[in-house]
């Protein structure tokens, strides 16, 4: 079946580092979404990309979706204690449940 | 303001004990799921539905049972089946039909056998 894989698996950066996390699906994919799970939390819908190529701005994170459409990216410039958390990507299957990757834990050293 | 709420947000269950997870949204949310959550790991899905009085099993249904009468509700129960019950259970929701929207999840329940 589809699957969606994310490395690493856990960072630990010093605040102020920058902090990447990719994620790769099995199968082309219409759009991908990520989401954050503070620690104790529950995960919290960031963004979604559709287009082949689309590079998305939210303030210090970047997100990007590859030309084919089989990977994403995520790029957090400049981390702050508040980034700590867990970053899923998630794409749909056929039937338009999402499948979530495994997830990328961030620690952030102050 | 709209939102899911499930309930409670701890649980304890003996052995043998069948238990109902509640989840209730104001959203006007056509479809809902629940996934299960193991400490450090992913989201796996359990069971979701798409339509009221309609629900189809995830990938790791066995020990779990749903019901969707009403648009607003989709408990789950996790049965006496289910060897593994410790986890962290989430419930999300996002409007119908194949458009893409983010899913809004609810808080969740953690549930532990003792």
């Amino acid at each position: 079946g589809q699957q969606v894989m994310q490395i690493p698996q856990y960072q630990h950066v010093q605040e102020g580092e920058d902090f990447t996390t990719y994620c790769n699906s099995s199968t082309t994919l219409s759009n991908i979404q990520w989401y954050k799970q503070r620690p104790g939390g529950h995960p919290v819908f960031l963004i979604q990309l559709v287009k082949s190529g689309e590079v998305k701005k939210q303030k210090r994170l970047t997100f990007q979706f590859g030309e084919a459409k089989k990977n994403s990216s995520l790029h957090i410039t400049a981390t702050q204690t508040t980034d700590v958390g867990t970053y899923f990507c998630a794409g749909p299957d056929s039937s338009y449940k999402l499948i979530f990757g495994s997830g990328t834990r961030l620690l952030v050293r102050p | 303001d709209g939102g899911i709420t499930q309930s409670p947000k701890y649980l304890f269950r003996k052995e043998g004990q069948n238990v109902t997870l509640s989840c209730e949204q104001n959203l006007n949310h056509d479809a809902m799921y629940w996934y299960r959550q193991d400490p450090g790991q992913g989201l796996r899905l359990i069971y979701y539905s798409q339509i009221v009085n309609d629900f189809q099993k995830g990938d790791i249904a066995e020990g779990y049972s749903v019901s969707r009468e009403k648009k607003e509700s989709f408990p789950l129960t996790v049965t006496s089946a289910q060897k593994n019950p410790t986890a962290f259970y989430l419930c999300a929701s996002k409007p119908g039909g194949p458009a893409n929207y983010g899913y809004t999840f609810g808080s969740g329940t953690r549930l532990t056998v003792v």
